[in-house]
């Protein structure tokens, strides 16, 4: 069975741009989580999907949004980008929701804000 | 709020050695608890976790880890590295009661194994 998938791998924006990440989950897999990941802030906690609604949200500004698909499939969007947003941006996706749940992540979008 | 901490950020063991690396959490409800791996490279990995039962949980490539409710710890355990064991370590937690999947991780060990 094919592993979570995130497109892109590497992306370079500017300050003020926005930008797209998306993910994939394992086939069958109808939960996405989206964390953030930098070297001094560790991993983050951004939000959750479960059947296309969003069920938790994480301590970030308005401008980090995301949506699900009915295929399971996620996107986040992060408008007005800022330095600080330079982060490798993980998606997790597992079974159901309600965290007694494996989560699997892929293999994550490198940020580079500039 | 949720927190978890690992106080060893850096260990360094030579093969054959025994590991414990410690994670303690805040948080005074019911609790999952998982340890992630990172090997170079490659993306986050579960290693083990524990949702309810018996304490002491067997996880992938000989580690194990032991709930103690006690003392709010879930410290992973190996008898002997190699090599291979050679990663970034990061434990998490997520409260039963909100029933959702927002982990909150530890700021990660990084295990550097000399062979």
């Amino acid at each position: 069975k094919a592993g979570v998938t995130q497109t892109p791998r590497y992306l370079i924006k500017t300050r003020g741009q926005q930008v797209t990440l998306s993910c994939s989950p394992i086939s069958g897999h109808r939960s996405v989580s989206w964390y953030q990941q930098t070297p001094g802030q560790g991993l983050q906690f951004l939000f959750e999907y479960f059947s296309e609604t969003q069920r938790n949200k994480g301590n970030f500004p308005g401008r980090f949004s995301g949506r699900q698909f009915s295929n399971s499939r996620s996107e986040m969007n992060v408008s007005t980008l800022e330095l600080g947003d330079s982060a490798l941006y993980l998606c997790a996706s597992s079974l159901g929701a309600g965290g007694s749940e494996t989560q699997y992540f892929g293999p994550g979008t490198r940020l580079l804000v500039l | 709020a949720q927190s978890v901490s690992q106080h060893n950020h850096h260990v360094i063991l030579s093969e054959a050695a025994s590991l414990e690396l410690g994670c303690n959490y805040s948080y005074g409800g019911t609790v999952n608890l998982f340890w992630y791996v990172q090997y170079p490279g490659q993306h986050l990995q579960l290693l083990l976790k524990y949702f309810s039962g018996d304490p002491l949980v067997k996880g992938i490539k000989g580690f194990e880890a032991e709930f103690i409710k006690s003392k709010f710890s879930f410290n992973l355990r190996k008898p002997s590295v190699q090599w291979s064991d050679t990663a970034e370590y990061f434990c998490a937690v997520n409260a039963v009661l909100f029933a959702a999947n927002n982990l909150f991780f530890g700021t990660g060990t990084r295990l550097t194994v000399i062979p």
